[in-house]
């Protein structure tokens, strides 16, 4: 069965980096973009960007340009998220998802909390 | 960038009541529509794609509908687990924006 499995919770001080994986299992890794969503706690979803995991192209929301590097390793089938530059309005659980056809998610990792604070 | 909204923001219903929710997209989108279903400390599900495709595994009591800007998801009949927060989201063109959320709780 599909599954994407995250890495555990983490707590970063203001200016730092961090980097999420992804885990994919259960389908062909190369054959479907994985993208990145979070969601600040009470809030909505933000859509933040993909990856082809075939090709390595990305592509990324204008507003985590600069900040946002999104990798993969093909031989583990991980996906990985880095935000660098961390804030406090940074702090939100960071989901992969893979991508169907036309690009609609049809699995779901499971979420990373990431807390900024100093 | 394509702007999504909801309405309502947030509503209250019985079960068995039909609710139905509407997603506005500020340009055309085609049928690059998604609707989500989150509940609270969950990832979110896919219910349907491509505006009125009904994901696998997911009942038939939720229904999809719209294309261009104008999209309804409707729920025929409300069930007990159906209590929970949907998104839209357009798939038309980066950035894939979602709507604000819809809560639907219970009368």
């Amino acid at each position: 069965q599909v599954q994407l499995v995250q890495s555990g919770a983490e707590v970063k001080k203001p200016g730092a980096s961090v980097k999420v994986s992804c885990k994919a299992s259960g389908y062909t890794f190369t054959g479907y973009f994985i993208h990145w969503v979070r969601q600040a706690p009470g809030q909505g979803l933000e859509w933040m960007g993909w990856i082809n995991p075939n090709s390595g192209g990305t592509n990324f929301a204008q507003k985590f340009q600069g900040r946002v590097t999104v990798t993969r390793d093909k031989s583990t089938s991980t996906a990985y998220m880095e935000l660098s530059t961390l804030r406090s309005d940074d702090t939100a659980v960071y989901y992969c998802a893979r991508a169907g056809d036309a690009q609609f998610l049809d699995y779901w990792g499971q979420g990373t909390l990431v807390t900024v604070s100093s | 960038d394509i702007q999504m909204t909801q309405s309502p923001s947030s509503l209250s219903a019985s079960v068995g009541d039909r609710v139905t929710i509407t997603c506005r997209a500020s340009h055309s989108i085609n049928n690059y529509l998604n609707w989500y279903q989150q509940k609270p400390g969950k990832d979110p599900k896919l219910l349907i794609y491509a505006a009125s495709s009904l994901q696998s595994g997911v009942p038939s009591r939720f229904g999809g509908s719209g294309s261009g800007t104008d999209f309804a998801l409707t729920i025929s009949s409300l069930q007990p687990e159906d209590f929970a927060s949907y998104y839209c989201q357009q798939s038309f063109s980066s950035p894939f924006t979602f709507g604000p959320g819809t809560k639907v709780d219970i009368k």
